[in-house]
């Protein structure tokens, strides 16, 4: 059973510190990583892709793969209220990659702070 | 780029009726269309996945001829729930994939639907 671990949370972090929000999957043959950002009662929107070893950023965010360790984290600079949201890793199923089939982990709720 | 829309936003229906929702990619041509369903504080479960022209692929454990998917073109996916049930009531959100960037694939969602069955 392949799978996506992340902490459940919440995360609390006050208004403009950087969050750190960590994911692990089991398997090795994945190649394609994925942040979405999902807020309560709505669909998940795309944040971040990432597919070689070590940080992409875009703005506030930086994404980081590590896959000798079979990690991926994303981290969120000064984090603003409106980041706060359920985080969802995801990787792509290596036996499915013809259909870019994907696992999801279970989500981080992010709760930023004013 | 890479908008996906979904129809209705919102159904209510009657137990024993079917409920159709439209999934469309609207500027690229999907590869591959995805089906989940979240119920309420919990996580992403995927219930098939579709290719244009073929037959869907189901998860274990769900009904192929409860939860109908047709994929008519690169474009256009649907979903239908037939004879719903109290129990059916959920968020359904689509996905579309498409290789696009550095031509790997990447799903976008639609907005989803929510579907409360009386």
């Amino acid at each position: 059973q392949k799978e996506v671990e992340q902490n459940s949370g919440p995360l609390s972090v006050p208004e403009g510190a950087i969050a750190s929000l960590n994911c692990t999957y089991s398997d090795r043959g994945s190649q394609s990583f994925f942040w979405y950002r999902q807020y309560s009662g709505k669909s998940p929107e795309l944040i971040m892709s990432i597919y070689s070893n070590g940080d992409k950023e875009d703005g506030r965010f930086t994404a980081q793969l590590n896959k000798a360790s079979q990690y991926v984290s994303l981290l969120i600079r000064d984090s603003q209220p409106s980041d706060s949201a359920t985080y969802l890793c995801a990787v792509n199923d290596s036996g499915s990659s013809n259909t870019g089939k994907l696992i999801f982990g279970q989500g981080t709720t992010l709760q930023v702070k004013p | 780029g890479a908008v996906v829309s979904q129809h209705p936003s919102w159904v209510i229906c009657k137990s024993g009726t079917s409920v159709k929702i439209e999934c469309r990619s609207l500027d690229f041509q999907a590869t591959t269309m995805f089906w989940y369903r979240q119920f309420p504080k919990q996580s992403l479960m995927l219930m098939a996945t579709s290719n244009e022209g073929s037959k869907a692929t189901y998860e274990q454990g769900v009904e192929k001829d409860k939860f109908l998917i047709n994929h008519a073109s690169l474009t256009l996916s649907t979903l239908t729930v037939t004879s719903a049930h109290p129990e059916d009531s959920s968020f359904y959100i689509c996905s579309a994939s498409s290789r696009l960037g550095q031509g790997r694939d990447t799903q976008y969602f639609g907005p989803g639907t929510r579907l409360t069955v009386l």
